[in-house]
């Protein structure tokens, strides 16, 4: 298996556009976790899924971050507008349950 | 709830020297633990994991922690620092129910030629 696969691995955006940001867990996973890690705040968890269902969004900063899982193999997540603030390297992470969590290289997301 | 300590967010060793990263769970129920190492523009990428049985756990390049529950300790070690060493490390608990893993919030080794 390839791992986890996130796309694309730079982004550079100008505030208030849409950024959406893309994982491929890899097969048979049951659960996908967004991360956020900054120098300030570290990594964050902003969201997982089991089976393609959203189970814990506490950690999604505001309305304007949105996550989905249509089908067991991609996920995305998305801001919208972006702001300054939204710039961090974002992890994509799957796991079977209770088996630790493998990593995708992560996207870096800088907005300006 | 599970929460990570991870005691100094930089280290700096001589390369030979020993490294000693240190980690403080808690955890209401037996936890699972982990480290994980991150080098830079990369993911995490797990180091070795703590579930049942054996309380010294080895792993990749050369590392080795061990489970103290009395002390609620898992400590990363390694005999001799190389210069490939220097990454970020993560210390981690799996919570109750097994599904969501908490991290700490990191210690950052340096190695000094």
């Amino acid at each position: 298996d390839a791992g986890v696969i996130q796309s694309p691995r730079h982004e550079v955006t100008e505030m208030g556009q849409e950024v959406t940001l893309r994982c491929k867990p890899i097969s048979g996973h049951d659960y996908l976790f967004w991360y956020r890690q900054t120098m300030m705040r570290g990594l964050e968890l902003l969201i997982y899924f089991n089976n393609n269902v959203p189970i814990d969004d506490s950690g999604m900063p505001e309305d304007r971050f949105s996550a989905k899982m249509p089908n067991a193999s991609f996920s995305t997540l998305k801001i919208q507008p972006s702001e300054p603030r939204d710039s961090a390297v974002y992890f994509c992470a799957s796991s079977p349950p209770g088996v630790q969590a493998f990593f995708g290289q992560g996207t870096r997301l800088t907005v300006v | 709830a599970q929460s990570v300590t991870q005691l100094g967010s930089h280290v700096s060793v001589s390369e030979g020297a020993l490294v000693l990263l240190r980690c403080n769970y808690s955890s209401s129920v037996p936890p699972y633990l982990f480290w994980y190492v991150q080098y830079p523009n990369q993911g995490l990428q797990l180091l070795l994991k703590y579930t049942t049985g054996a309380t010294l756990v080895k792993g990749i390049n050369g590392f080795e922690a061990e489970f103290k529950k009395s002390e609620t300790s898992f400590h990363l070690t390694k005999p001799s620092a190389h210069m490939s060493d220097a990454a970020e490390y993560f210390c981690a608990v799996i919570n109750t129910g097994g599904f969501k893993t908490i991290f700490g919030a990191g210690t950052r080794l340096f190695v000094k030629a």
